[in-house]
């Protein structure tokens, strides 16, 4: 059971728009700590995505962007890709935990 | 470049212990906290626990608190992570993965390539 709760899986046909939402608490997200976003391929380590407020690492394309409000994250991806298809993760703080914490991840299948 | 090198993966009895290390290179050493994460087969990421590199300082999750211990070498610039008691469901993937500020806002920017731990009789 993860803290942060997203869809199991989303799809969509190459060139169009996704979200994948991340729902947390007023102790992790809704307490205002960044939420980060994580792409993650078959066999390999998870990669940085986009964090803090819509940051993109260097070559993190633009059609990734995020969003967030009150206890809830999206991440957004538009003009879908085949490339796009992997598992996609969500992260922030935990102020009752004390630790950080991850969403259960996202299936992206590109159709 | 930033680079994070995990040691091989390793098959372990149950209780017995296993002691992962993550070689950090391209850096300064004290420069970022380092996290551990661990993926269990088909499952999601579950964070373990930080160290901070400086002090030797650690917070450990809840999960794994009297089972885990995180030490560094600043010598070698590797970080270790040693989970004992080892159980069946402890099979996983590990990660070892850096962050900057070892706060609440951090992101883990660089990951290792993970060291599969299979637990098996």
């Amino acid at each position: 059971q993860s803290v942060l709760t997203q869809p199991p899986s989303v799809s969509g046909a190459p060139g169009q728009r996704v979200t994948i939402s991340c729902t947390g608490s007023s102790s992790n997200i809704g307490a205002g700590y960044d939420v980060h976003w994580y792409r993650q391929l078959p066999g390999t380590a998870p990669k940085l995505l986009i964090f803090g407020r819509n940051n993109r690492p260097s070559g993190v394309p633009g059609r990734f962007s995020d969003s967030k409000s009150g206890t809830s994250a999206s991440l957004a991806i538009t003009g879908l890709q085949a490339e796009d298809e992997a598992d996609y993760y969500c992260q922030s703080y935990d102020n009752i935990l004390f630790s950080w914490v991850f969403g259960g991840g996202t299936k992206l299948t590109v159709l | 470049q930033v680079q994070l090198v995990q040691s091989g993966a390793e098959v372990k009895k149950p209780g017995a212990s296993v002691k992962v290390s993550c070689k950090a290179s391209g850096y300064s050493f004290i420069t970022y906290y380092m996290h551990w994460v661990r993926q269990a087969p088909g499952q999601g990421l579950e964070w373990m626990g930080i160290i901070d590199p400086r002090g030797d300082t650690t917070n450990y999750a809840k999960n794994f608190r009297g089972r885990v211990t995180m030490t560094r070498d600043t010598s070698t610039s590797t970080f270790y992570m040693e989970l004992s008691s080892l159980r069946f469901d402890d099979t996983a993937v590990y990660y070892c993965a850096s962050s900057a500020e070892g706060e609440g806002n951090d992101a883990f920017d660089i990951w290792g390539q993970g060291t599969m731990v299979t637990v098996s009789s």
